[in-house]
């Protein structure tokens, strides 16, 4: 059973314009939520989180908004830029289970020049 | 800067093969994890090891062992290649202090059983 889910398998945006990522989570235990970014070839390389207690966090042109009663996070990219043509995955750790991460099936960004 | 490194970058395997992957970090992190990464299926998790000689198995052990007998190195093995698991196949790791600390992976090894 998938606890962190992406709906949409893939994204274009213009470049310049927001690219908007969306991430939706079932256990209301999760308190804290990362993205991830990641190339073709390449591992997966930390972005930005948010914790609970939080409902956004801006790194950037990055931010990541958490709507904690609707179990619904976002990723905003302003501008995008052709360099953030990605897959993104969300993920959520359950720390009493031992450090266990969860993630989603990712969204892939393509910014069109 | 955080280093996971894994022995390969691509394999080829033939179907009954014992295969290891290896992954090394340098930064004395104690969580440790492997995950195999395949299309619309996002990162799923194998194993993941706490500390040195702990390990927990993940959502899809079937078919893979791992062995941590040192902080630094965690050993994916697939005791009997089958090309169902023909896959990404990612490593990371984690330090363990407190909750709110990122993984960090390494570029991955793409694994073809024939």
């Amino acid at each position: 059973d998938q606890q962190v889910k992406q709906n949409s398998p893939s994204l274009s945006v213009q470049e310049g314009r927001i690219s908007i990522l969306n991430c939706d989570y079932t256990n209301s235990m999760f308190d804290y939520f990362l993205w991830y970014k990641k190339y073709p070839a390449e591992g997966p390389t930390f972005l930005i989180s948010i914790s609970s207690i939080k409902d956004k966090n801006e790194d950037g042109r990055f931010t990541v908004f958490l709507n904690k009663s609707a179990k619904h996070l976002s990723l905003h990219i302003v501008p995008s830029q052709p360099g953030d043509s990605a897959v993104y995955f969300c993920a959520a750790p359950l720390f009493n289970t031992g450090n266990q991460f969860y993630f989603g099936t990712g969204t892939s960004l393509t910014v069109i020049p | 800067d955080v280093k996971v490194t894994q022995s390969s970058r691509y394999l080829v395997k033939r179907t009954g093969e014992k295969v290891f992957l290896e992954c090394v970090q340098d930064m004395d992190h104690e969580n440790m994890f492997w995950y195999r990464q395949d299309p619309g299926l996002g990162l799923r998790l194998i194993y993941f090891s706490y500390d040195v000689k702990m390990k927990e198995k993940g959502d899809i052990p079937e078919g893979y062992s791992v062995s941590r007998e040192k902080k630094e190195r965690f050993s994916l093995i697939l005791e009997s290649a089958s090309t169902n698991q023909t896959s990404m196949y990612l490593c990371a790791s984690r330090l363990d202090r407190g909750s709110y600390n990122e993984q960090f992976f390494g570029p991955g090894t793409r694994l073809t059983v024939l």
